[in-house]
């Protein structure tokens, strides 16, 4: 499967510790996105990337939430201190710039966070 | 700000029946329009768009920019229709694909 690939599916975890998800993208696009979607909603922009640049975050992404692309391939999203507030499905999605594909995302199978 | 709305959150129509899946949005602007969709156990996938004006698998989206709306429509429901449906709009000058989704409608297609 050459789809965009979440590590881990899922995270149980006790209020107070950290976490940290990784996306890997389609290996040719140079466009990453983090969402997070909780129960009843759609997804929530969270960040982007081009290439390793992180161009955009939203007033979601609070100080206790960190993403990085270090090489502009794969990116990680970590949550220190999490609360119960964070219990979240965070979903990344690449795509690749064009006229054409403008709008496209290609999502991963999310990562399920659980905060005890 | 922008916004979209999806008011039915869960929508049951028999096989065979139309089905139309409500979206209206509100944007200062002229936003790019789409659908995406969610079968079980699968990932969210891009449905259609609204600048390309085509129909996947029967669907098709009209965009009304004096009702503000994009609603989903097909003529005939197939089982295999039945799937979680997002409205989502962006912003073209950003050149990027932020998306605004809406939080979805259940589509159940009933034998």
């Amino acid at each position: 499967d050459t789809g965009v690939s979440q590590d881990p599916r899922h995270k149980i975890t006790k209020r107070g510790q950290n976490v940290t998800f990784r996306c890997d993208p389609i290996s040719e696009h140079n466009r990453l996105y983090w969402y997070r979607q909780t129960l009843g909603q759609g997804p929530e922009f969270l960040t982007y990337f081009q290439n390793e640049a992180q161009l955009e975050k939203s007033r979601l992404l609070s100080d206790r939430f960190s993403a990085e692309r270090p090489k502009g391939s794969f990116s990680t999203l970590e949550i220190q201190r999490t609360e119960q507030g964070d219990s979240a499905m965070y979903l990344c999605a690449s795509s690749s710039p064009g006229a054409l594909n403008t709008g496209e995302l290609f999502f991963g199978e999310g990562s399920r966070l659980t905060v005890l | 700000a922008q916004r979209v709305t999806q008011p039915e959150k869960l929508l049951s129509v028999f096989k065979g029946a139309p089905v139309e899946l409500k979206c209206n949005y509100s944007y200062s602007g002229s936003p790019e329009l789409f659908w995406y969709v969610q079968y079980s156990r699968q990932r969210l996938q891009l449905l259609l768009r609204h600048i390309s004006r085509e129909s996947i698998k029967g669907f098709t989206a009209d965009l009304n920019k004096g009702e503000t709306s994009f609603h989903l429509k097909k003529p005939f429901a197939q089982e295999e229709d039945s799937a979680m449906y997002y409205c989502a709009l962006t912003n073209p000058n950003f050149g990027n694909e932020k998306l605004t989704f809406g939080t979805g409608t259940r589509l159940t297609i009933i034998p």
